[in-house]
């Protein structure tokens, strides 16, 4: 069965609004998540660390106060993207360091598309 | 920074057939995954790989790390269409340590014909 779940699926919306994805650990408690993006066609580009507890760290280049990450607890972290505009429009997915930390876990990915 | 370059970048293969796919680094190996993804969906974790000369299986698929644990390839016996899809190598840095961010290449998307 799954070992990540991520929410929603896919996203629609106008630019402008902020969107919230979420990422679940569902059979392990996830001191560490990470957060990536996939352009079509292309690899997934590392965005930021996400630390239960304390805050993410970010990737070179990526903005931290447009992609806010919230790790409050060991099986939930969340991605927001402010202020969204069509340029944000991506495939997101998270990931979920395993136990003794090998391998990553990953979810089903999120689809945003801004109007 | 660690590079992984993929090759091929697609492959279409009759179903039956078998195929390779390679991965190389330009650095060492600290740790090789490879992952499989459906277009638009998430990544299916397959194999780790970190010993040199290291060769996993898994159903129809094998991953080997070459000695020198600069270069990987995925084989996969007696292809089905449920194998199409996009296979990504991934490695984590030459430092190991407590830094488990993964590096991925291009992918290679495996079209199989029936």
């Amino acid at each position: 069965g799954a070992v990540v779940s991520q929410h929603p699926s896919r996203v629609i919306c106008k630019s402008g609004t902020s969107v919230k994805i979420e990422c679940r650990s569902l059979d392990f408690q996830a001191t560490t998540m990470f957060w990536y993006r996939q352009f079509p066609k292309q690899s997934l580009m590392l965005m930021a660390t996400s630390n239960e507890g304390s805050k993410a760290t970010y990737e070179q280049g990526v903005e931290k106060d447009k992609f806010l990450i919230n790790h409050a607890s060991l099986t939930l972290s969340t991605l927001t993207v402010t202020s969204a505009h069509p340029e944000d429009s991506s495939f997101y997915i998270c990931s979920v360091l395993g136990p003794s930390n090998q391998p990553q876990h990953f979810g089903d990915g999120t689809r945003l598309s801004i109007l | 920074s660690q590079e992984l370059e993929q090759s091929p970048q697609s492959l279409i293969v009759q179903e039956g057939k078998n195929l390779t796919i390679n991965c190389t680094s330009s650095k060492t190996l600290y740790g090789l995954y490879w992952y499989k993804q459906k277009y638009g969906e998430g990544l299916i974790f397959l194999m780790m790989l970190q010993k040199g000369g290291e060769e996993k299986s898994h159903e129809k698929i094998t991953a080997k790390l070459d000695e020198k644990k600069q270069q990987s390839s995925l084989h996969i016996t007696a292809s089905q269409p449920s194998h199409a899809g996009i296979y990504l190598c991934g490695a984590l840095p030459n430092s190991g340590g407590s830094n488990y961010k993964l590096t991925f290449g291009k992918g290679t998307l495996l079209t199989v014909n029936p």
